[in-house]
């Protein structure tokens, strides 16, 4: 167990449909990054939440959003979800930045049918 | 530009040594990590060098060249279950903190 907690593991879904992924940092974490991995692709950085606030952001599609609540927990919000969104989303987290590397949380698959 | 280059796959043999290279243009990143992923599971933190020169942990060894823009990972004594992707990434200067992965290097052992 990695510290940092992704719910859920597993999600199909339908075309134009939306869903929430979740993450828990590791404790004493305060920085989240969101990644996305489809098949045969690099993890590709979406997005990083620093103590509640955005600090980067990568090639994240517009019908995608995010935040970090008050607890420093996050949430990946998809919508109008396509054939194409169908890849694995990690979550990962980190004291601030990079300096220690980032733990990454199991991942959440995505199947959109 | 911070691309990162690797090659996408390799074959070795178990028990024999294996060397993974990663280039990087060298504006922008301070140091470089290696992960390892096995299929489907989340990528596990293996080393990260941020000086020049090799930095030794066990079976595996990873080098840095910053001038270069290389680094390598080197898996000694090779054993079944470092089969795996093998993923190269710097830490970005700028935008605090991300890290901008490589693709990947598909390494099959094989008895």
């Amino acid at each position: 167990d990695s510290g940092v907690t992704q719910t859920p593991k597993h999600l199909i879904t339908a075309t134009g449909q939306r869903v929430t992924l979740r993450c828990s940092p590791r404790s004493g974490d305060l920085s989240v990054y969101w990644y996305q991995q489809s098949l045969d692709q690099g993890l590709q950085f979406l997005i990083q939440y620093y103590n509640g606030e955005e600090r980067a952001k990568g090639n994240i599609l517009e019908r995608f959003s995010a935040q970090q609540f008050p607890d420093l927990h996050s949430e990946l919000n998809l919508s109008s979800l396509e054939l194409g969104d169908s890849a694995l989303y990690f979550c990962a987290s980190s004291v601030s930045g990079t300096e220690y590397g980032y733990t990454f949380g199991s991942g959440t698959r995505l199947t959109v049918v | 530009g911070q691309n990162i280059d690797q090659p996408t796959e390799m074959t070795a043999t178990e028990g024999a040594i294996v060397q993974i290279n990663c280039t990087y243009q060298t504006s922008g990143f301070n140091g470089l990590f290696w992960y390892q992923q096995h299929a489907g599971e989340a990528p596990t933190f293996l080393s990260y060098n941020v000086l020049d020169g090799l930095e030794e942990k066990g079976r595996f060894s990873s080098f840095l060249s910053r001038s270069k823009g290389y680094s390598y990972l080197l898996l000694k004594e090779l054993q079944m279950k470092d089969s795996a992707s093998y993923l190269c990434a710097g830490p970005s200067y700028n935008q605090g903190g991300k890290l901008i992965f490589g693709q990947g290097t598909e390494l099959s052992v094989k008895p």
